[in-house]
């Protein structure tokens, strides 16, 4: 599959833990985040969004967690396991453009 | 619902050369981005269109275009391929009325230049 990037922060962690992926976004008037999953050979998969009233969200497993005053998003994943393993990427939508900024991405590793 | 297509899934091309991939939106959405996604550079946006308009556009050379046709289906052109333009192109579309969508991505097309 394709290299997302070459020196990606990698977060490994064990079948069953809870792992947490952070992101920093660069635009305070954006208002609209989402986290997509991007497996290899794959394009990115939608796991999560959060609007900028809101600072948390829950789904499935996941929770986003939004700090605007620090420009700050983070992903939380409940039970980790083997088939989280992927490259997670936060985006910004400006909506004035209607155009996703992305983060640079983080590796995560389950060891089983 | 079938996801994003997009075709083909890879080309090898050589410089000078021009190329044209397509893609095929979620049905009933009819804003389609297109991305270009490269291991130093990562996910960076190219354009977007909307009922067939380009809508937006990113930071690229003339050389990359684009265009949508009546039934949502969108097609990028990159003309006088450099090696720099070997990269992941990945297609999102969403419904396109509102501000803040879900955008949804295709496969993406590996366009590899020599």
């Amino acid at each position: 599959g394709e290299s997302v990037g070459l020196h990606l922060p990698t977060l490994s962690v064990q079948e069953g833990d809870n792992s947490i992926i952070n992101c920093a976004y660069s635009n305070s008037a954006s208002d609209y985040f989402i986290w997509y999953k991007q497996e290899s050979g794959k394009g990115p998969q939608f796991i999560i969004d959060i609007r900028s009233n809101m600072d948390k969200r829950q789904g499935q497993r996941v929770t986003v967690l939004l700090n605007k005053t620090v420009k700050h998003l983070s992903l939380q994943i409940a039970a980790t396991q083997p088939g989280d393993s992927a490259v997670y990427f936060c985006a910004e939508l400006d909506t004035g453009r209607r155009a996703l900024t992305f983060g640079s991405g983080t590796r995560l590793q389950v060891q089983p | 619902k079938a996801g994003v297509t997009q075709t083909p899934r890879y080309l090898i091309k050589t410089r000078g050369q021009q190329v044209t991939l397509s893609c095929s939106p979620i049905s009933g959405h009819r804003s389609v981005s297109w991305y270009q996604q490269t291991p130093g550079q990562g996910l960076q946006f190219l354009f977007e269109y909307f009922s067939e308009t380009q809508r937006n556009k990113g930071n690229f050379p003339g050389r990359f275009s684009g265009r949508q046709f009546s039934n949502s289906r969108s097609e990028m052109n990159v003309s006088t391929l450099e090696l720099g333009d070997s990269a992941l192109y990945l297609c999102a579309s969403s419904l396109g009325g509102a501000d803040q969508e879900t955008q949804y991505f295709g496969p993406g097309t590996r366009l590899l230049v020599l």
